[in-house]
């Protein structure tokens, strides 16, 4: 069975500073995608970032970019030039490719980013 | 485009009643994914369904089931609560293509006293 760790409870950075979260996880699967998800405080889950496995790119979003080591089993994201409303809890999940084991996201136990002023 | 919507926000069940909860998929999305989140066990999958039809189970009870409507709009129920199901339930959306991401909706807050 797939499994997400994200051995990083709390962390905490200075507005407008970098900031890397990490996660790492373990798949017999060769195919696969990962995605970051933040839930504010409000609690409504926000996709992040996705990449696809197969993809050797590490995906951008705006200030959100992804460390993608398919050997190594490794994803982390990194925050620039943090905000304020980055503040929130951030989920790594894993989800197998239509067809795979499982189409359902599984996810670590993560990561609450503070962001002071 | 309207969201994920969930009803209701929040609710306060007792101890051996049962509870049902709803979740609107975004249109034209067909698939729907139900996850339990607590403190201690973090997101946990419950079912996904798609065209009616559970597709998915995750490692719950059985008092736990779920339904999905010919409209995509989906409903779970817990029968003879217990207070750990107290927790918050995220319901989640998506196309049915490759590469589509799930939507998540606010989720219903259930506190079982």
């Amino acid at each position: 069975a797939q499994t997400v760790t994200q051995s990083q409870p709390e962390m905490s950075v200075q507005e407008a500073e970098t900031v890397t979260l990490s996660c790492t996880y373990d798949t017999s699967e060769s195919d696969y995608y990962l995605f970051w998800y933040k839930q504010p405080p409000s609690r409504q889950m926000i996709l992040v970032i996705r990449q696809e496995a197969y993809k050797q790119q590490n995906a951008t979003e705006n200030r959100f970019s992804v460390n993608f080591q398919k050997a190594a089993k490794s994803f982390s994201l990194k925050i620039s030039d943090s905000q304020l409303g980055d503040a929130a809890m951030y989920f790594c999940a894993y989800r197998s490719l239509p067809g795979g084991s499982q189409g359902n996201l599984i996810f670590g136990k993560g990561t609450k980013l503070s962001v002071k002023p | 485009k309207a969201g994920v919507t969930q009803t209701p926000r929040y609710l306060i069940k007792t101890r051996g009643q049962q509870v049902t909860l709803s979740c609107s998929p975004i249109s034209g999305h067909r698939s729907v994914s139900w996850y339990q989140q607590t403190p201690g066990q973090g997101l946990q999958f419950l079912f996904e369904y798609f065209s009616e039809t559970q597709r998915n189970k995750g490692n719950f009870p059985g008092r736990f089931s779920g339904r999905q409507f010919s409209n995509s709009r989906s409903e779970m129920n817990v029968s003879t609560l217990e207070l750990g199901d107290s927790a918050l339930y995220l319901c989640a959306s998506r196309r049915e293509d490759t590469a589509s991401e799930q939507y998540f909706g606010p989720g219903t807050r259930l506190t079982v006293t």
